[in-house]
């Protein structure tokens, strides 16, 4: 049964560096065609694509908030984390990890999220 | 970026209608879409991928359909649960990006 759960502070203040863990079960990240990502929604918005990180350590990350996000996995402990430095209130959010997958299609690759997505962890930035 | 705008941001229907959600993407990314359900305080639910393949366990009702730049998501008889909003996402190209949401309410 695959289940993902995220865990991290639920305020910070501004300039401070949230980290966020995700700890999964049920898959491995050292599968190949397997990705963790993360997804945030701040109240009142859409959702947001952050972070991936794939089976084989490589990475992608939103441009926009590029400089201030690292991802990294702890295979071993089935976590991945998210750390975003410099935060300020329009972080605030709740933060949702997803595993992703490669599926083939009429010969052509699909990256998806697949359910179940983690619970989500509210985060609020404030002084 | 490749921009997702999803068409109307918000919708009235009563239990039984018939619902279609549109998505227009920039830029050309082929069948490369999903859609998703997202309840107030619930994590998103993944319905469809490759703009019409549905996920397991996604009642038949949801279908969706488009290429290219033009997408829908049709609820053929809307259901109470159904009541949420919906996103749509486009997976051709990093960075990955979705759409403003619709909003169906009773």
């Amino acid at each position: 049964q695959i289940s993902l759960k995220e865990s991290g502070p639920t305020l910070v203040k501004p300039t401070q560096t949230l980290t966020l863990t995700c700890t999964f079960s049920g898959f491995s990240l050292s599968t190949s065609g397997v990705s963790v990502g993360w997804i945030r929604q701040p109240p009142g918005q859409a959702l947001e694509w952050l972070a991936l990180i794939f089976w084989d350590g490589n990475t992608e990350y939103s441009p926009s908030l590029k400089s201030r996000l690292t991802i990294t996995k702890d295979t071993s402990k089935n976590q991945v984390v998210l750390t975003m430095s410099n935060m300020d209130p329009v972080d605030t959010a709740t933060y949702y990890c997803v595993r992703r997958l490669k599926t083939i299609i009429r010969g052509f690759d699909h990256w998806i999220f697949s359910d179940p997505w983690g619970q989500g962890t509210a985060v609020t930035v404030s002084s | 970026d490749i921009q997702m705008t999803q068409s109307p941001s918000s919708l009235s229907a009563s239990v039984g209608d018939r619902v279609i959600i549109t998505c227009r993407a920039s830029q050309d990314i082929t069948t490369n879409l999903a859609w998703f359900q997202k309840k107030p305080g619930k994590a998103p639910k993944s319905l469809i991928y490759a703009a019409s393949i549905s996920q397991s366990g996604v009642p038949s009702r949801f279908s969706g359909g488009g290429y290219g730049t033009d997408f829908i998501l049709t609820i053929s008889s809307l259901q109470p649960e159904d009541f949420a909003t919906y996103y749509c996402q486009q997976y051709y190209i990093y960075p990955l990006t979705f759409g403003g949401g619709t909003k169906v309410e009773i």
